[in-house]
């Protein structure tokens, strides 16, 4: 089946540190990739996305380029803001048109001043 | 555009009670689909529909039913509420063409 793993959080970071979340995929066919973002009390804001091998997906300073061959898609940003403390979801969608979208865990990411 | 709407934003029930969950979304998108939140789970899709009169089951659907009868609503209805229906509901629509999801701001349901 298809699965995301995401690492553990929660994350605890000094604001303008570099910001690394694990997210690698188990897929049985090529998928597109997303990250999201939800923030207190709020839904989900899709953050970025890449639908094909060695795309970068970027906005608001943060990146992620699919990898196929290791089968990851990693969120990083050069310097974080105490505005960036939120959760962080993975996710993968495999079945172009259907939109059933595969959700990791979550990370929960808090930047402190 | 108002984009994905969800009502209420918060509902207690009690064991038994049934209720409908309000989703509506104004970009005349044909995929509609509802996804509960748990700790530690992330989202888990509960059905989902590609245009109206059309819907399907996602990874959890028992407990649940939804209906398509305009592209704007997707409700979803809980005919029988259980503790382990306690949750964050989330509504998303989205564009044949695009991948990618708008969600809505999400219901938070605790059934006691």
């Amino acid at each position: 089946g298809n699965s995301v793993t995401q690492m553990e959080g929660p994350v605890t970071l000094s604001e303008e540190a570099f910001l690394t979340i694990n997210c690698t995929y188990t897929a049985t066919g090529y998928p597109s990739l997303f990250w999201y973002v939800q923030y207190p009390g709020e839904g989900l804001q899709l953050l970025l996305k890449a639908t094909k091998a060695d795309d970068k997906g970027s906005n608001k300073g943060f990146e992620a380029t699919y990898r196929k061959e290791t089968t990851s898609f990693h969120l990083e940003k050069g310097s974080v803001q105490v505005s960036d403390s939120a959760v962080y979801f993975c996710a993968l969608l495999l079945n172009f048109g259907n939109e059933k979208l595969t959700f990791g865990t979550g990370t929960r990411l808090t930047i402190i001043p | 555009n108002a984009g994905v709407t969800q009502t209420p934003k918060f509902q207690v029930l009690k064991t038994g009670q049934s209720m409908t969950l309000q989703c509506a979304q104004d970009m005349n998108h044909e995929y509609m689909s509802w996804y509960r939140q748990d700790p530690g789970m992330g989202l888990r899709l509960i059905h989902y529909s590609v245009g109206a009169g059309i819907t399907d089951q996602g990874e959890v659907p028992n407990g649940y039913n939804v209906s398509r009868s305009t592209t704007e609503d997707f409700p979803l209805r809980l005919l029988s509420a259980a503790p382990s229906q306690t949750s964050v509901y989330f509504c998303a629509s989205s564009y044949r063409q695009a991948p990618g999801q708008f969600f809505g701001p999400g219901t938070r349901l605790t059934v006691l």
